[in-house]
C-alpha cells in the first residue's frame, strides 16, 4: 500500500524567508503527484501537479521537484509571506489498479510570522 | 460560483441516525470522489465513481454508501452514523481518460464537518 509521509509536520519562520517542504513516497510506480493548500476550515487548493514524466513543475513563487525513483518530491517556497500561512498536502495518483485514487500525506502545517 | 459545491456545509447529527451529503460539480468531470479528514490522519478515500455507472470502494468504505445520480452528483450516505464518523469530508473530481488531457488533477469542494454525537 502507498504510503505518503510529510516532513516537516509544522514549520514557523519569519516573512521573506525561503523554505522547503518535503514529501516522499514508498512506491514509485505514480501517475502524478499534486500539492494543495488547506486553508483552516477549508478545502483543498491545487497549487501544482507533476506528472510522473515530468522533473518540476512552477508557479509564481512556488517550485516543485519530483525524483520519482528515490520516492521524493520538494516544494519550495520563495520570499515567503503572512498569506503563505496554511497546510500543505501531498498527495499521489496510483497507476494500474489504483489509477484515479489519491494517497495523502499528512500536511506540512506553515506559519509565516511579519 | 464555485465549481465543486457541497450540502450541508455543516451537520450535527445523533448516532443511529440516516445522515446523507451531497456533492455537485459544474465542471464536466467524469470522476467524482468521496474523502473523510481526521485531525493528525490526513485525507483518506470511503468512495470513487469514474462515471454514473461505475462506483469503487476506497480504504474506508465500511459504513458509508454512494449513489451517483448523474453525472454532476454525488451523493455519499451514512445509513447509521456512530461518534467515530465524526469528521471533515471532501468531495472532489477530476478528467476522465476521454478527455484528451487526463492528468488526473482532482478539484475539491468546501468540505462539510460532521458532528455525530
Amino acid at each position: 500500500k502507498q504510503e505518503v509521509t510529510q516532513i516537516p509536520a509544522a514549520l514557523s519562520v519569519p516573512e521573506g524567508e525561503n523554505l522547503v517542504l518535503n514529501c516522499s513516497f514508498t512506491d514509485s510506480a505514480i501517475y502524478n503527484l499534486q500539492w494543495f493548500r488547506q486553508d483552516p476550515g477549508k478545502g483543498l487548493t491545487s497549487l501544482l501537479l507533476i506528472q510522473s514524466s515530468q522533473r518540476e513543475q512552477t508557479s509564481g513563487r512556488l517550485n516543485a521537484s519530483l525524483d520519482k525513483s528515490s520516492g521524493r518530491s520538494t516544494l519550495y517556497i520563495a520570499a515567503s509571506q503572512p498569506g503563505d500561512s496554511a497546510t500543505y498536502l501531498c498527495a499521489v495518483s496510483g497507476r494500474g489498479s489504483t489509477l484515479g485514487r489519491l494517497y495523502f500525506g499528512r500536511g506540512t502545517q506553515l506559519t509565516v510570522w511579519p | 460560483d464555485a465549481d465543486v459545491t457541497q450540502t450541508p456545509r455543516n451537520r450535527i447529527t445523533k448516532t443511529g441516525k440516516r445522515i446523507m451529503l451531497e456533492c455537485s460539480q459544474t465542471k464536466g468531470h467524469d470522476r467524482m470522489y468521496w474523502y473523510r479528514q481526521d485531525p493528525g490522519l490526513g485525507l483518506r478515500l470511503i468512495y470513487y465513481s469514474f462515471d454514473v455507472k461505475d462506483i469503487n470502494k476506497g480504504e474506508i468504505s465500511d459504513g458509508y454508501s454512494v449513489s451517483r445520480q448523474a453525472q454532476a452528483k454525488f451523493s455519499l450516505s451514512l445509513e447509521s452514523a456512530i461518534p467515530n464518523q465524526t469528521a471533515l469530508y471532501f468531495c472532489a473530481t477530476s478528467d476522465s481518460l476521454t478527455s484528451g488531457r487526463f492528468y488526473d488533477e482532482q478539484f475539491f469542494g468546501p468540505g462539510t464537518r460532521l458532528t455525530v454525537l
